[in-house]
């Protein structure tokens, strides 16, 4: 069955330093997408990043990254240079069929 | 802002009675997707809609409807409401073909219902 899953509930990072945020997924399908969104304490949600899963290099938008690693089935997004405006809330997600499977997501704080 | 907009913002209304959230996709986005956002389910998707055609159908509760008109808006009716059915209810859209996500889903704001 697919399936993504973030393992890390809460994470804490200094202003202008790199964090990673853990994703995993499962899948039997070999044509995917992995996304990550972003949800602010205001509620709406802010697409960041796509990777497909047929693509030869890493995705990068900005200070995002995503560390795709097929073989380990993992989507990692790598935010560069920490900003107080980064705190929320991070969704991983996959394409199955003709929608999206979130994860439960990972809360990122981050402090100056 | 991603183009895509939703209406009401807030709703708040009684066990037992019936509501419907509107939206309308980004100019030019032929599919339109439903999610239900709580603190104990996660985002779960609800309904798929491609050019006015039910496309995919997820979690969606039998008393709960959707649909597309010709001018791609959409709207979501819930009856019957119980007092689980509190959530936030996204919207989003997308230029994809609607058979398997590879362009990104662009949500509106939300609406969220509170049945009490």
């Amino acid at each position: 069955a697919q399936k993504i899953t973030q393992t890390q509930p809460g994470m804490f990072v200094q202003e202008k330093e790199a964090v990673t945020l853990d994703c995993t997924y499962d899948t039997s399908d070999p044509s995917y997408g992995l996304f990550w969104y972003k949800q602010p304490s205001s509620g709406e949600m802010i697409f960041l990043i796509y990777q497909g899963s047929y693509d030869q290099q890493n995705a990068t938008e900005g200070r995002y990254s995503l560390n795709f690693q097929k073989a380990r089935k993992s989507a990692n997004l790598v935010i560069s240079a920490s900003q107080l405006g980064d705190s929320a809330m991070y969704f991983c997600a996959m394409s199955v069929g003709a929608a999206l499977i979130f994860g439960k997501g990972t809360t990122l704080s981050v402090s100056s | 802002d991603s183009g895509v907009t939703q209406t009401p913002k807030h709703l708040i209304t009684a066990t037992g009675q019936r509501v419907t959230l509107r939206c309308s996709p980004r100019s030019g986005d032929l599919s339109v997707y439903w999610y239900q956002q709580s603190l104990d389910q996660g985002l779960q998707f609800l309904i798929q809609y491609y050019n006015g055609e039910e496309r995919a159908k997820g979690n969606i509760l039998e008393r709960f409807s959707a649909q597309q008109f010709p001018d791609l808006h959409s709207e979501l009716n819930l009856s019957s409401l119980e007092l689980g059915d509190s959530a936030l209810y996204f919207c989003a859209s997308s230029d994809g073909t609607g058979r398997a996500p590879n362009s990104p889903l662009h949500f509106g704001n939300g609406t969220r219902l509170t049945v009490t």
